[in-house]
């Protein structure tokens, strides 16, 4: 499968403790995109990465969140501290960047993080 | 916070009936993208639109990205059971947001038999 592939597809954790998703993009894509999702609302964007440089994260992430590709590979997103609201679906996407500066997102099935 | 918006938040149509949903921005877009996520799925990428007052087609499917590039909507004529999930438009280029790809809240469609 040479697709955008996520690790654990699920992590139940309890609250204060430190959880870290991992990433896979599709091999030649240039950019990563790390996105939450809860029930019935829409992906909420976190952070994006072009090659290996974090080019924006979003105003409302809290500092106990860090991403990183250190090598413009794949990525890491880790949750320190996490509270019950971190309770979510964190999707990760890949793209080639276009002409238009978007390219087509092509996203994993997620990491579904439940913190009890 | 969502800076993109989407109306009807939830649809029901029965098989053969047509369907819109509609997206705004309150600032220029560059460029607007579709998404569709079924239920327990990933968002799928439909099509993206970049010029002002585009129209695109895709069999059953018309999207469109406004003159002033600040809404777009996408229509589905004749609606079948394999069109049930959630719609989303994303905006690029919103003011303050970079390059990033804000997403609506999305229209959940729902088509019965």
């Amino acid at each position: 499968d040479t697709g955008v592939s996520q690790d654990p597809r699920h992590k139940i954790t309890k609250r204060g403790q430190n959880v870290t998703f991992r990433c896979d993009p599709i091999s030649e894509h240039n950019r990563l995109y790390w996105y939450r999702q809860t029930l019935g609302q829409g992906p909420e964007f976190l952070t994006y990465f072009q090659n290996e440089a974090q080019l924006e994260k979003s105003r409302l992430l809290s500092d106990r969140f860090s991403a990183e590709r250190p090598k413009g590979s794949f990525s890491t997103l880790e949750i320190q501290r996490t509270e019950q609201g971190d309770s979510a679906m964190y999707l990760c996407a890949s793209s080639l960047l276009g002409q238009s500066n978007t390219g087509e997102l092509f996203f994993g099935e997620g990491s579904r993080l439940t913190v009890l | 916070g969502q800076q993109v918006m989407q109306i009807p938040q939830y649809q029901h149509v029965q098989e053969g009936e047509d369907f819109t949903t509609y997206c705004n921005s309150s600032t220029t877009l560059s460029n607007i993208q579709w998404y569709k996520q079924r239920p327990g799925g990933h968002p799928v990428f439909l099509i993206q639109l970049v010029k002002s007052g585009e129209v695109k087609k895709q069999k059953r499917l018309t999207f469109q990205f406004g003159e002033a590039k600040k809404n777009s909507s996408l229509h589905i004529t004749a609606t079948q059971t394999t069109d049930v999930g959630t719609y989303f438009c994303a905006g690029s280029g919103i003011k303050g947001s970079g390059y990033a790809l804000n997403f609506g809240k999305g229209t959940s469609l729902l088509v019965t038999p």
